[in-house]
């Protein structure tokens, strides 16, 4: 079963643009991480939040993470059209330390 | 160094056929995971292994998938009778040990069609 769900499913923008996607979850969690996929495979691991930090950085991303709601946002800043993927936020946790349960993730369309 | 590598990429089979799956994860990772991503359900876990055994199977959908893993490395994922609702891409993902924080590293998948 689907532990998250990400918002929006869909999103277009032009190069340059920041895209934001969020995702919320249901049950306790040690870790929150989101992939990339191009082309409906290999998933790509971008950046992992455990359960005690609110903010990442990692280059252009920014992750945020907020126990209290079970949500999380990733930011992409100054998009470029490579970013072009579905991006998928998994989480580790809810009484297992090593299964990730993935949302249904955000096609993210860069045009440039 | 080399990542994880599946085979086949891709595998067509009529219904009713035995299939395996193949993945080889990165060198030195003791745990090891099969993912199944189809568009009807999105990203399921099937199956973890640390070294050769399988303390979590509980994500296999039916007594027809079975895996297995040898020489704490190679890793078989087997479909019996295969069916039509078996077609997705089956992703593999190993991790240098099994356990929060550990990242896990994904292979290209292989995507099978049960025609």
């Amino acid at each position: 079963s689907q532990q998250g769900e990400e918002d929006p499913q869909a999103l277009s923008i032009q190069e340059g643009e920041n895209a934001t996607m969020n995702c919320s979850y249901k049950t306790s969690i040690n870790n929150l991480q989101w992939y990339r996929q191009n082309s409906g495979r290999g998933l790509v691991h971008l950046i992992l939040i455990r359960s005690n930090e609110r903010e990442k950085h990692s280059g252009r991303l920014r992750v945020t993470l907020d126990t209290s709601k079970k949500s999380s946002s990733l930011l992409i800043t100054a998009s470029r059209a490579a970013d072009t993927a579905s991006y998928f936020c998994a989480t580790e946790g809810g009484g297992s330390n090593y299964k990730l349960t993935f949302g249904k993730g955000t096609l993210l369309t860069v045009n440039p | 160094g080399a990542g994880v590598s599946q085979s086949p990429s891709n595998k067509v089979t009529e219904k009713g056929k035995d299939v395996e799956l193949r993945c080889d994860p990165i060198s030195g990772h003791t745990a090891l995971y099969w993912y199944r991503q189809s568009l009807g359900q999105g990203l399921e876990f099937l199956i973890y292994f640390q070294g050769n055994s399988a303390p979590d199977k509980s994500g296999l959908p039916s007594d027809r998938f079975s895996a297995e893993r040898t020489g704490g490395s190679v890793s078989t994922l087997t479909i019996q009778r295969t069916q039509q609702e078996d077609s997705a891409v089956y992703l593999c993902a190993s991790s240098l040990v099994g356990g929060t924080y550990y990242e896990q590293y994904f292979g290209p998948g292989t995507r099978l069609t049960v025609t």
